[in-house]
């Protein structure tokens, strides 16, 4: 596609579910980033991957967070046992790092707003 | 740990002015630094992107700059308008690392 899609726009939960979200990075972007926005605050860095593998995870905040990414495309992160404390807009970013990790601009997908109640 | 610092947190203008937004990091060692605009429930628009050989990168009415030694960089906007109401992000990318650290941004009213 001609940007970043991520689905769902918009998941409204209970807490203790388990939730998936979707990114679909630019075509031939190598480079694929979760970031995780709350109100007011900038984006937070989550995980990053350089074609299949996650290269950084590091912002992972604990175990119920993982992320894949099978065919070095879509990407999908999955919360296991929601909390209340994981409502947040989650951002997709891809970049094409011809040159390696670090020298190409991020594009950003709108973000998928995740609610717990 | 680099830590990015916007000043100020929120601005608001008479349409026309021009105006800067400021952009502080505390390790100067980044291989670039990336400006944003995010609209209310929206994701990120890249506005400008400069790389740590570079000082300045220009688009339109938006001039970035960017003093890697000092750990600062600049977005100025150039009679502002209306339509540029919006929160305004700083990123540096540091080497190695393949992401972005951001500032928490600076949210600009433009008034008619």
């Amino acid at each position: 596609g001609a940007g970043v899609s991520q689905t769902p726009s918009n998941k409204v939960t209970e807490k203790g579910k388990y939730v998936e979200l979707r990114c679909d990075p630019i075509s031939g972007h190598t480079a694929l980033y979760w970031y995780r926005q709350s109100l007011g605050q900038g984006p937070e860095f989550l995980i990053y991957f350089q074609g299949t593998g996650a290269a950084d995870d590091s912002g992972l905040p604990n175990d119920r967070f993982f992320a894949v990414r099978p065919e070095g495309s879509v990407s999908t992160l999955k919360i296991q046992r929601t909390e209340r404390g994981d409502s947040a807009v989650y951002l997709c970013a891809s970049s094409s790092t011809q040159g390696g990790a670090g020298t190409g601009e991020l594009f950003f997908g709108e973000g998928s707003r995740l609610t717990v109640l | 740990k680099q830590e990015v610092t916007q000043i100020p947190a929120a601005l608001s203008v008479p349409e026309g002015e021009n105006l800067v937004l400021n952009c502080s990091f505390t390790d100067s060692a980044i291989y670039n630094l990336q400006w944003f605009r995010q609209d209310p429930g929206k994701g990120l628009t890249s506005l400008l992107l400069i790389q740590s050989s570079q000082r300045e990168q220009t688009s339109g009415r938006l001039n970035a700059s960017l003093d890697k030694s000092s750990g600062r960089s600049t977005l100025y906007i150039a009679a502002s308008q209306p339509g540029d109401s919006a929160t305004y992000l700083c990123a540096v990318n540091n080497p190695n690392t393949g992401k972005l650290i951001f500032g928490q941004g600076t949210t600009l009213q433009v008034k008619p």
